[in-house]
């Protein structure tokens, strides 16, 4: 089975711009959650989508957003970029059963994301 | 609020133990466990619920002491493909669930040498 799939691998971008991030979830996986992980630090949670809906946010500017599409898809928009965004992006998917209060997240490969 | 790992670094020679420690200063719920190699996603080892359980996975281990909010992560007879970083992932005692999202450690570096 496929696992966690992520695009792009590497991303170069200038300060100011604005770039999008995809991640596409385990099949059957109806959560995702993204996370950022700067060189030698754990991951950082940014967002977690559960059937389309936003159900969890870290502490990140209004300049992070996302999204999660009817067929579980997920993606990270970042405005204004600057030199500290630069990072490892790390998509995770979970399939979320209810009443198990909690869950095993499956991370994808990453986008590693540079801003000059 | 981010779990503190102990130690920050281990060298090891094939075949010798390890333990990586991780603490909360808050109630958790669970504690996950993940491996990371240089340029690879963190891959899953195990979850830990609140309760003082103790799971195992070939050769590696977790315990979660709910009293000292600690987790560890035993490792023995380690091998060379043990090498990486040890990510701590925690979840808070909360009303409800918090499915997704967890806070991580900053890691311990494990090297094994032959």
């Amino acid at each position: 089975d496929a696992g966690v799939t992520q695009s792009p691998t590497h991303l170069i971008k200038t300060r100011g711009q604005h770039v999008t991030l995809r991640c596409s979830p385990i099949s059957g996986h109806k959560s995702v959650s993204w996370y950022q992980q700067v060189l030698g630090q754990g991951p950082q949670f940014i967002f977690q989508y559960y059937e389309k809906e936003e159900r969890g946010r870290g502490n990140f500017p209004d300049r992070f957003s996302a999204r999660q599409f009817p067929n579980y898809s997920s993606e990270l928009n970042v405005n204004a970029l600057l030199l500290g965004d630069s990072a490892l992006y790390l998509c995770a998917s979970s399939l979320v059963v209810e009443d198990m209060g909690t869950d095993t997240q499956y991370f994808g490969p990453g986008t590693r994301l540079t801003v000059l | 609020q981010q779990p503190v790992q102990s130690p920050q670094a281990v060298i090891l020679r094939e075949g010798e133990d390890a333990v990586i420690n991780c603490s909360s200063s808050k109630a958790l719920y669970s504690v996950h466990w993940y491996r990371q190699k240089h340029g690879e996603a963190p891959v899953f080892l195990m979850i830990l619920l609140k309760g003082g359980e103790q799971k195992g996975h070939e050769k590696i281990s977790a315990s979660f002491n709910e009293k000292k909010q600690q987790s560890s992560l035993y490792l023995t007879a380690s091998q060379l493909s043990y090498s990486g970083t040890y990510f701590c992932g925690t979840e808070k005692v909360t009303g409800g669930t918090s499915y997704g999202k967890l806070t991580f450690g900053q890691g311990t570096i494990l090297t094994v040498h032959p």
